[in-house]
Order: C-alpha cells, then structure tokens, then sequence
C-alpha cells in the first residue's frame, strides 16, 4: 500500500556531515519499522529496525527515531561518507503481519 | 549472515514463454517473499510463503505463480511472459514475522522482448 511516504526523492549531503531521511505512516496500527539501503545494482540491505513500543534505536552511526503521535519516521546518519550514497526505503509492518509496505525511497548522494 | 541468493542477475526472455525465477535461502527461514521493483512504484508485492507448499497473494499476482517445494527455494514462475513483466526481481526471507526484518537477496532484471 501507500500509506507509507517519504518528504523528499533527494538528499544531498556533504561528506562529514549528519544526514536525516523522513517517513510519514498513515496505519495507526503500524507496529514494525524497518530502514533498507539500496545500492546501485544491488538488493535493499537492512540498516535498522525499531518496533512501536520504542522511540529511538541506535545502531552504528545510524539512529531511528519513531513518532507516533504524528506517525512520521527517521533515519539519522551520523559522518555520513561516500558510501552512503544509496536509495534508502522506509517500511511499515501492520499488525505483524507477514507484509511490508514500501515507501518510494529517499536518494542520498553524499558529495565530498 | 543471512544469505538470499537468486539464480541469475539478468535474463532476456520473449513473450509467451514460461520463465522460472529461482530463490534460495541459507537461513532456515519460515517466510519468504516474491517482488518487483519499478522506477516511481517501489517495491510490490507479487506474492510469499509462510511455509512448505503454502502460498499466499500479494498485492500483484497476475501473470505469476510460485512453488515452494523445499524451505530454502522459492520459485516465482511466469506462466506466459509479457512485455509489461519487464522488471527488476526480488526475492526475500524472513523468519518471523512482524518482528524481524526481511532479508533481499540482489534482484534479477528480467526483460521481456
């Protein structure tokens, strides 16, 4: 479905810098988060997830942050590098069901 | 680390012809997930499994089917390819649902001619 979106189709960052990629969600019973990366050529690879009964996960460089109140989503990258550069995905599981939904994706481009 | 491998990275089929996209998983895991990846429509999907020969409808199953015989394999089949089935593949698994991610393998590009 499309309950899941993204702000912007681009981002671009300079290398160094802190970078942060938005989601809004729509299904107030939405219970499952997940950020994917995907490179050029490649399958989306999973950077972190962070269920509903959370507000913040952090992994390295990397931190999710969930509002639930507004439904919206983050992803933070922290020194993003060169090889962030990549399409990044946010997805929603409702009710833990076996189904993602997709958001369009975010293209980070990191310039140096 | 979880590894989902697909068979082949690119293939060139013609329309009317049955192709078979082939999926293997190293995890064990229960669930695994057939999509398609189009610029401007993100990932849908076309269909997955919960467990041995057990099936479910995505969001697009028209055109397609698929076999699970074994845990690790999951096949999507296109019963009489057409052009419009021109599309990136991917295949995923995952081992519980609702609290673990989906794992991607690297996606076939199948065009149609």
């Amino acid at each position: 479905g499309e309950s899941v979106g993204l702000h912007l189709p681009t981002l671009s960052v300079q290398e160094g810098d802190n970078s942060i990629i938005n989601c809004a969600y729509s299904n107030s019973a939405s219970d499952y988060f997940i950020w994917y990366k995907q490179e050029s050529g490649k399958g989306p690879q999973f950077i972190i997830d962070i269920r509903s009964n959370m507000d913040k996960r952090q992994g390295q460089r990397v931190t999710v942050l969930l509002n639930k109140t507004v439904k919206h989503l983050s992803l933070q990258i922290a020194a993003t590098q060169p090889g962030d550069s990549a399409v990044y995905f946010c997805a929603e599981n409702v009710n833990s069901g076996y189904a993602l939904n997709f958001g369009k994706g975010t293209s980070l481009l990191v310039t140096p | 680390d979880v590894k989902v491998t697909q068979s082949s990275r690119y293939l060139v089929k013609r329309t009317g012809e049955k192709v078979f996209l082939e999926c293997v998983q190293d995890m064990d895991h229960e669930n695994m997930f057939w999509y398609r990846q189009d610029p401007g429509l993100g990932l849908r999907l076309i269909y997955f499994s919960y467990d041995v020969k057990m099936k479910e409808k995505g969001d697009i199953p028209e055109g397609y089917s698929v076999s699970r015989e074994k845990k690790e394999r999951f096949s999507l089949i296109l019963e009489s390819a057409s052009t419009n089935q021109t599309s990136m593949y991917l295949c995923a698994s995952s081992l519980v649902q609702g609290v673990q991610p989906q794992h991607f393998g690297d996606g076939t590009r199948l065009s149609i001619l």
